[in-house]
């Protein structure tokens, strides 16, 4: 089944600690993006990608990184530097134009 | 500043009727709009979509109006069943700059339908 994988669906961190999160897909989708939901809002751009070896920050991309090394793969890495980690993370991806980007299931980061 | 508002952070309806999900815009720029549903716990998933040459898109059971003078887009459900109980998403893009499909989301509405 094509689609976008994210892991792990929990995930705990200590004070200080960096953290990645991963985002796979098998849709040769060339566009990517890391969005975060926090309650009650809408989902907030972090970070995103149209092409191999290239990203751009969102709108709230302080504290944290990303690479793109390969077309199918988009980590997340939650820096000791991101002051309020917690939250619901969103992986979502594009073909090229104009259409919907799809989503993984996310993955729910706590502080411990 | 919210440039995508959902002003109705909820919204219940008895199963069989029409549910309709509002959303307002502020940016005259935009000109794609979705809507998307989510479970708790999951990702969104994608329902439809509209671009601003047209005011109508229909499919199934859900049809999105575009309103672009009054920059307000409307979902409606027709007839609304209890599996449609979840979270709505607007959200609104626009081709300006190098950031194309960079998606605004509002901040959702729980719809629950009522068996």
């Amino acid at each position: 089944d094509g689609g976008i994988t994210q892991s792990p669906k929990y995930l705990f961190r200590k004070e200080g600690q960096n953290v990645t999160l991963s985002c796979e897909q098998n849709l040769n989708h060339d566009a990517m993006y890391w969005y975060r939901q926090d309650p009650g809002q809408g989902l907030r751009l972090i970070y995103y990608s149209q092409i191999v070896n290239d990203f751009q920050k969102g709108d709230i991309a302080e504290g944290y990184s990303v690479s793109r090394e390969k077309k199918e793969s988009f980590p997340l890495t939650v820096t000791s530097a991101q002051k309020n980690p917690t939250a619901f993370y969103l992986c979502a991806s594009r073909e090229e134009g104009r259409g919907p980007q799809h989503f993984g299931d996310g993955t729910r980061l706590s502080i411990l | 500043d919210q440039q995508v508002k959902q002003n109705s952070p909820s919204l219940s309806v008895q199963e069989g009727r029409i549910s309709i999900l509002n959303c307002d815009y502020t940016n005259s720029m935009f000109d794609y709009f979705l809507w998307y549903k989510k479970y708790p716990a999951e990702g969104p998933t994608f329902l439809i979509s509209i671009s601003s040459i047209k005011d109508k898109n229909e499919d199934g059971r859900f049809t999105v109006f575009l309103n672009k003078s009054a920059k307000h887009l409307s979902l409606h459900i027709v007839p609304s069943q209890p599996g449609d109980s979840a979270v709505y998403f607007c959200a609104a893009s626009g081709s300006w700059g190098g950031a194309t499909n960079k998606l605004i989301f509002g901040t959702g509405t729980l719809l629950a339908v009522q068996p």
